[in-house]
Order: C-alpha cells, then structure tokens, then sequence
C-alpha cells in the first residue's frame, strides 16, 4: 500500500526553537507539497517541490524554509517558532499529472 | 489571488436526505476539481475528482460541474450519521507550476 509519512503525529515546541517536520513517500513522486490547516481557513500552501533540490514558495512562506535533498524526502523548517505558527501540517505527493489522493497524517505542532 | 470559495456550515440534514455542497473558484483557466472529506483529526481523503462540464457519479455521490458559471458541486444522496464530516473543494490551478487550492471547507451534520 503507497504511503506518505510524517515524522510527528503531534510535536510541542518553544517559540525561537528550530523545528523540523519531515515527509516521506514511497511511491517516487515527483512533486511534494506542505500545507497548513486552521480552522475556518482550509488547507494552504506553504512550499512545494517538482524535483529533488527545487523549491517554489506557496501562499504563505513566510517564517518557512524546505529541503528535497532525496527524491522521497521533503522538509519543512521553521527557523524560529512562533506561536503563530501553531497548527495541523499536511505533506501531499503526486505524479503529474495531478492524482491528488495522497496525503501524510499531518502533524499537530503547538508553539508555546 | 486564485480562490475557492465554499460556505463553511455547518450544513445540517436529516438521515436518507441528500446533503448539497457548492464552491466556486475564480481562475476560468482550471481544468481539475476534487472533493475531499476530512473527519476531525485526519487528513482529508478523496472522494471524488472531476474534470469535464456536468455530472460524475459514484455510489452515493454526485459531483457537478460547470465551467462557464465557474461553479463545482457534491450531491451525497441518502445521507448516513457516517457522512458528518468537513467537506474540502479543491481545484488545481494550471500556469507554470500545478498547484491545488483549497477552500474552507464545509461541515456537513447529518442526524438521525
């Protein structure tokens, strides 16, 4: 069965800290995605990836960073925590064309 | 700014009742919608894609299309207890890179 794994189901985190949230899939995609989700706001795009090493920015990067060192690989980093960013993360990957049916478990990280 | 726009609810209908979600999205050029539900706590699944003007049909659900009106649908038909749930409409928009937008959300309640 294909998956899509991230690293934390639930993290906490103190504001200024440097967190990590991995994504890992096994169906060699191409193209991997970070969402955000806050309730009433629906999911929105952080960064995304169409290839190892490539990164374009989403609707929101601002205090976010990535990494795709490896094609199964995609790291999302925020440099300095804020409370802000508190909330539920979600990794996608598809193969164009787009079959958008995978989705990681999401993370629920808590700045404090 | 592309948008997806869906009247976040909660939508209440009764058990056996059909249960109607609309979206309406702003970019003419998009050519993939997707209807996802999502429980509270998990990441949203996909229920339904569609990509041609009118109607696509699967078990109990309907989804709606019309290009020109800028305006995609879902129709779950003898709603069940199970179907409560957020219903996610998304679009892919197309122009250099693809990305997928989603809107709100709508909850959706169905009660015995």
């Amino acid at each position: 069965d294909v998956k899509v794994t991230q690293s934390s189901r639930y993290l906490v985190k103190r504001t200024g800290e440097k967190v990590f949230l991995e994504c890992v899939q096994d169906m060699d995609h191409e193209n991997m995605f970070w969402y955000r989700q806050d309730p009433g706001l629906g999911l929105r795009l952080i960064y995304f990836s169409y290839d190892v090493k490539m990164k374009e920015k989403g609707d929101i990067p601002e205090g976010y960073s990535v990494s795709r060192e490896k094609k199964e690989r995609f790291s999302l980093i925020l440099e300095s925590a804020s409370t802000n960013q508190t909330s539920m993360y979600l990794c996608a990957s598809t193969q164009p064309p787009g079959l958008w049916k995978f989705f990681g478990p999401g993370t629920r990280l808590t700045v404090l | 700014q592309k948008e997806v726009e869906q009247n976040s609810g909660p939508l209440s209908v009764p058990e056996g009742a059909i249960a109607s979600l609309n979206c309406t999205y702003s970019d003419r050029g998009s050519q993939s919608f997707f209807w996802y539900r999502q429980y509270s706590g998990k990441s949203p699944e996909l229920i339904m894609s569609i990509y041609s003007n009118g109607d696509k049909e699967d078990g109990r659900f309907t989804a709606q299309l019309n290009k020109a009106s800028q305006y995609v649908s879902l129709l779950i038909r003898d709603s069940q207890p199970s179907d409560s749930a957020t219903y996610l409409c998304a679009v892919e928009f197309s122009g250099g890179y693809n990305k997928l937008i989603f809107g709100a959300g709508t909850r959706l309640a169905v009660h015995p």
